[in-house]
């Protein structure tokens, strides 16, 4: 079974650059987050798709960022306006019901 | 008050003896705990989870929860230096959304050959 597939693996842009992240979760799975990691921690939910619907994206900074899962399939996470903060490893996790997530590579963000 | 504590270590622990891992939850009203194991500059891999009070043993793995105690942990018997890593504890937030985890910063345990 193909696990959690993401892209791209890094990236590296100045600060006030957009930036866009891709996922595409383990087929049959509804359920897709978006989980933020800095050094050090563990990590923290930004944003949950139960389909085609965002179900908590209470912690995901709406002023800049911003998230879309068209056909309940793929996502794209996007920054804009990057800043400095935001340098960080962007996971992307699914699961076939709520609890057991499997996570993706992830991407590492530097932000310059 | 962090809502899922662990130490952070290193854990240093010798070739074949056995590590335990520490996790305390602060939201009492939790129902489900995960173990994942992240390799530097990896993702994190599940590895175990556990809903009921006791012990659950998969191969060299044994997960214990204590929930009046709000504790979990985890034991790897027989360590082995590819068990070298970061263990992170993941517990469900029953105040949030369903299927919201929260997770600690992480164990990091080095096995020593």
């Amino acid at each position: 079974e193909a696990g959690v597939v993401q892209s791209p693996r890094y990236k590296i842009i100045e600060k006030k650059q957009p930036v866009a992240f891709w996922c595409n979760p383990i087929s049959g799975h509804n359920t897709l987050y978006w989980y933020r990691q800095n050094l050090g921690q563990g990590p923290e939910l930004l944003i949950r798709y139960e389909n085609e619907e965002a179900v908590d994206d209470s912690q995901l900074p709406k002023d800049r960022f911003s998230a879309e899962r068209l056909k309940g399939v793929d996502s794209t996470l996007k920054i804009q306006p990057a800043e400095l903060g935001d340098s960080a490893v962007y996971l992307c996790a699914s699961s076939p019901f709520s609890y057991e997530q499997y996570f993706g590579p992830g991407t590492r963000l530097t932000v310059t | 008050q962090k809502e899922v504590e662990q130490n952070s270590g290193p854990l240093s622990v010798p070739e074949g003896a056995i590590a335990s891992l520490n996790c305390t939850y602060s939201d009492r009203g939790s129902q489900s705990f995960f173990w994942y194991r992240q390799y530097s500059g990896k993702s994190p891999e599940l590895i175990m989870f556990i809903y009921s009070n006791g012990d659950k043993e998969d191969g060299r793995f044994t997960a214990q929860l204590n929930k009046a105690s709000q504790y979990v942990s985890l034991l790897i018997r027989d360590s082995q230096p590819s068990d070298s890593a970061t263990y992170l504890c993941a517990v469900t937030a029953t105040t949030d959304s369903w299927g919201k985890l929260q997770f600690g910063a992480g164990t990091q345990v080095v096995v020593t050959p």
